[in-house]
């Protein structure tokens, strides 16, 4: 089945360092998301992509940047991760010209010491 | 930007009875309202969505009421089961890519 899948699924890092997270999808849709979640905060738009090179900030870009070299690759990079940067991160992808709906993939918990 | 905001956080209903999730929002220019369900330890999902063009949606045993005069729509979910017990996020958008989410609402349904 066609599916949206993230690595690493889990990640603990220290202050300071850089990590990056990465999404693919098998769905062949053109859009792709970054989300984070935070128990109280729902779910939070870091980036969004149409297409390959095309880069959109969403709601809390900053201490993020992103990278779309591929219809199927979208990656999620902290330059300088920070303890507050702790979260589950959520990449999601849609095709507007079939439905609304975005499709999750299963989230990467991240931990920043 | 757009701000959602729901209500109750948390729910705890008897299997059978009804569940009802408000959310507001504030930008009058958006015009698309998902819902997404969130089991524990897993992905969000849509359930059902609506557009502004409809006041009410229905699939089986959820439904979905918009207001847009004040700006508020809902979620019910009737003759509760086991399986609804999740969390639940509304969101809003201008469009349906740039979706602002609500905080979620945990639904427990007791047995």
């Amino acid at each position: 089945d066609a599916d949206v899948t993230q690595t690493p699924r889990n990640r603990i890092t220290k202050t300071g360092k850089r990590i990056m997270l990465e999404c693919s999808q098998t769905k062949g849709h053109d859009r792709m998301y970054w989300y984070r979640q935070d128990p109280g905060l729902g779910l939070r738009l870091i980036y969004y992509s149409f297409d390959v090179k095309d880069i959109n900030k969403g709601e809390i870009s900053d201490g993020y940047s992103v990278s779309r070299q591929a219809q199927a690759k979208f990656s999620l990079s902290l330059e300088s991760a920070i303890p507050n940067q702790t979260a589950l991160y959520f990449c999601a992808t849609s095709d507007p010209w079939v439905a609304n709906e975005q499709f999750f993939g299963p989230g990467t918990r991240l931990t920043v010491l | 930007g757009e701000n959602v905001e729901q209500h109750p956080s948390t729910l705890s209903v008897q299997e059978g009875d009804s569940a009802v999730i408000k959310c507001t929002y504030s930008d009058s220019a958006s015009n698309y309202f998902p819902w997404y369900k969130q089991e524990l330890g897993k992905r969000p999902q849509l359930i059902i969505d609506i557009r502004s063009n409809v006041g009410e949606k229905k699939d089986q045993r959820i439904a979905v009421t918009l207001n847009k005069t004040a700006k508020h729509f809902s979620l019910h979910i009737t003759e509760t089961q086991p399986e609804d017990s999740a969390v639940y996020f509304c969101a809003a958008s201008q469009g349906d890519y740039k979706l602002s989410f609500g905080a979620g609402t945990t639904v427990t349904v007791r047995a």
